[in-house]
């Protein structure tokens, strides 16, 4: 099973960008990386997820390494709302026919005024 | 859409007592799993259905906890003869399968959870 290492928190000044890095050594061929965040007192909210290429939506861009053996997650311009703690998964799958996705503890990202 | 529901959002029991959450997942969503989380830790997987059938169990899932979801909407979890160290959130997530045979998981979409406390 491919684990993930973050750094444990992160400050970040308002507006400024904010990059989340995660290392995934062990990652197989066919695992995509996914990046979800917890806001105190509610459930994770997914962010995005890649597998070999960068991706951007909405939210924030995810760059992959070509080796795909780390990623950072870039919030653009970030906020207040985005004080968050971020988890860096890559899917692992269970036994049996399921998958699972295993969250660690994360990043607690704080943003400051 | 009006997203993953949990009920009840808290729930104080004594420890000895039974405790029932219910989840409804978003209505199109055949996947529906439930996470549990403790204070400073991340979700922790506990099982997942597809549709009605529950296709897998974690090992944190001890023989005091069961989860059913009769005809593949909502879900219960049910905690018997609750001890202390269950007071956790519990989570439920629902998710829409990939076509084929694919290694992609949908996102999960997850609910705000309840929070259990076992006095």
């Amino acid at each position: 099973d491919a684990k993930t290492t973050q750094p444990t928190s992160m400050d970040c000044a308002e507006g400024r960008a904010a990059n989340l890095p995660c290392n995934h050594s062990t990652i197989s061929g066919n695992e995509y990386v996914y990046w979800y965040r917890q806001i105190h007192s509610q459930g994770p909210q997914y962010i995005i997820h890649g597998l070999k290429n960068n991706e951007t939506n909405e939210m924030a861009s995810l760059i992959i390494t070509e080796d795909r053996k780390s990623s950072t997650l870039i919030l653009p311009h970030a906020t207040l709302r985005d004080t968050a703690v971020y988890y860096c998964i890559v899917r692992v799958r269970a036994q049996g026919s399921g998958y699972a996705l295993n969250f660690g503890k994360g990043t607690s990202l704080l943003v400051t005024p | 859409d009006t997203g993953v529901s949990q009920n009840p959002r808290h729930k104080i029991t004594k420890r000895g007592q039974n405790v029932t959450f219910r989840c409804d997942p978003i209505s199109e969503h055949n996947r529906l799993y439930w996470y549990r989380q403790t204070l400073g830790q991340g979700p922790e997987f506990l099982t997942y259905f597809q549709n009605e059938a529950q296709l897998e169990k974690s090992r944190l899932l001890s023989d005091r906890f069961s989860a059913e979801r009769p005809k593949g909407s909502f879900s219960t979890l049910e905690i018997q003869r609750t001890e202390q160290g269950d007071s956790a959130m519990y989570l439920c997530a629902s998710s829409l399968s990939p076509l084929g045979g694919s290694s992609y998981n949908s996102p999960l979409h997850f609910g705000n959870g309840t929070r259990l406390t076992v006095t």
